[in-house]
């Protein structure tokens, strides 16, 4: 069972570079999410996808910018990377979404990127 | 104040031993509420669902407190492979989840 699916894992960036990070899910899950995990501050929403066709900001969309490709797939752009925007990111996918009960999120292995 | 609180730890045990952690959170209107755990540079995984009633799930025990705004999950007989990063995560004041920052436990042989 693939789950949620992250590329790449590890990538360096140079300030200004831009790059997208690919996330594609094989649950058939309507909702989609990227986070960001910085030490000692927890996982922070950046975007997410409540179904296939909609986006919204998350806490910390600043940056960055998304597609819902469509049902699998949501990818995270950075536009012009940043030292601000090293950290750990996380894809994750879920049945339902906000309060509700299925809004249990499955999360890909991350990518952990770096901006020099 | 932070959506959802949680003590840092680290918490050091001995095996066998029971352990605890709490967490508050500030929305009272959360409706959905979980534990996760998370290994070292891994990913987030679902450990359990918190529900009005309190739940268990082999040693693991989750309690939720709606007067108080906390949960807490309780750990028996610890094992060396429960070291790892306990997160509580509440529906938040947008409806997504919100993670706490997490609790490391280490358990000692």
């Amino acid at each position: 069972n693939a789950g949620v699916t992250q590329t790449p894992k590890f990538q360096v960036l140079k300030t200004g570079q831009s790059m997208t990070l690919q996330c594609a899910q094989d649950m058939n899950h309507n909702s989609m999410y990227w986070y960001r995990q910085d030490p000692g501050m927890g996982l922070r929403l950046i975007y997410y996808s409540a179904s296939e066709g909609t986006t919204d900001k998350g806490e910390v969309p600043n940056g960055y910018n998304v597609s819902r490709l469509n049902k699998r797939e949501f990818s995270l752009r950075l536009e012009s990377a940043a030292p601000s925007q090293t950290s750990v990111y996380f894809c994750a996918s879920s049945e339902g979404y906000g309060g509700s009960a299925k809004n249990i999120q499955y999360f890909g292995a991350g990518t952990r990127l770096s901006v020099l | 104040r932070k959506e959802v609180e949680q003590d840092p730890g680290p918490f050091n045990v001995p095996e066998g031993a029971t352990v605890a952690f709490n967490c508050t959170y500030s929305n009272s209107a959360s409706q959905s509420f979980f534990w996760y755990r998370q290994d070292c540079r891994k990913e987030p995984k679902l450990l359990m669902s918190v529900y009005s009633s309190g739940n268990e799930d082999g040693r693991f025990t989750a309690q939720l407190n709606r007067a108080s705004q906390y949960i807490s999950l309780l750990i028996r007989d610890s094992k060396l492979s429960d070291s790892a990063t306990y997160l509580c995560v509440v529906s938040g004041s947008a409806r997504q989840l919100t993670f706490g920052s997490g609790t490391q436990l280490t358990v000692l042989p």
